[in-house]
């Protein structure tokens, strides 16, 4: 997977909980990506980070916050999950040089449950 | 609001059968068109097209683009069970992000 790790690979949760999922990357690639993939809607990019500390807004942010404090993790908060967020989500990461940055590489995916 | 359709969504054929998946895009600050293929998992990638006209190859598989019309297409010669997944296509942007088509699920029966 590229040198991707994500952490927890599986987690059920309650409705109203936080929860934070990590991606950890081995590559040291400038750009990291959250995005949530649901039936019928193949990826939607949630958040994105092109450095450490610089993040923006994608498609589907309403819910979620994001933080990169150093070049390798990116985490994804959920504040209050609701079932609306049950989901898999996959972290993906790219280079910043040349055209080879945009190709993505992608993490195994976590499966979120919100109960 | 940058938009990437694919079609058709599903798609069932038999062994050796040839497949052409369709992707159209419309991007702001557009910069390249990517297909993946997933099975099961994580999406790995296939091609990345920056360039019109100009016919990527890998295998059996087969990748255009058409930047004046937007739109790339996919072709998959002598299908093999193994070809079974979603492919999904990506246009990347300057801005460093890509949208993702809702991916075209192709079964390759035996």
């Amino acid at each position: 997977d590229a040198g991707i790790t994500q952490s927890p690979r599986h987690k059920v949760t309650e409705t109203g909980t936080p929860v934070t999922l990590r991606c950890h990357q081995t590559e040291n690639h400038r750009y990291m990506y959250w995005y949530r993939q649901d039936p019928g809607h193949g990826l939607r990019l949630i958040h994105y980070s092109y450095g450490v500390k610089d993040t923006d807004k994608g498609e589907v942010s309403d819910g979620y916050s994001v933080s990169r404090s150093k070049t390798e993790d990116f985490l994804l908060t959920l504040e209050s999950a609701t079932s609306s967020q049950t989901s898999v989500y996959f972290c993906a990461i790219s280079e910043s040089y040349s055209r080879a940055e945009n190709i993505q590489y992608f993490g195994a995916g976590t499966r979120l449950s919100v109960l | 609001e940058d938009k990437v359709v694919q079609s058709p969504l599903s798609l069932v054929v038999h062994e050796g059968d040839t497949v052409t998946l369709n992707c159209s895009y419309e991007v702001t600050n557009f910069r390249s068109l990517l297909w993946y293929k997933q099975e099961k998992k994580a999406p790995t990638f296939l091609f990345m097209l920056t360039s019109s006209g100009i016919e990527k190859k890998s295998g059996r598989l087969s990748s255009i683009l058409d930047k004046k019309e937007l739109f790339s297409i996919l072709n998959i010669t002598a299908t093999q069970t193994g070809d079974s997944a979603i492919y999904l296509c990506a246009a990347h942007t300057n801005a460093g992000k890509s949208t993702f088509g809702d991916g075209t699920t192709l079964t390759v029966k035996p």
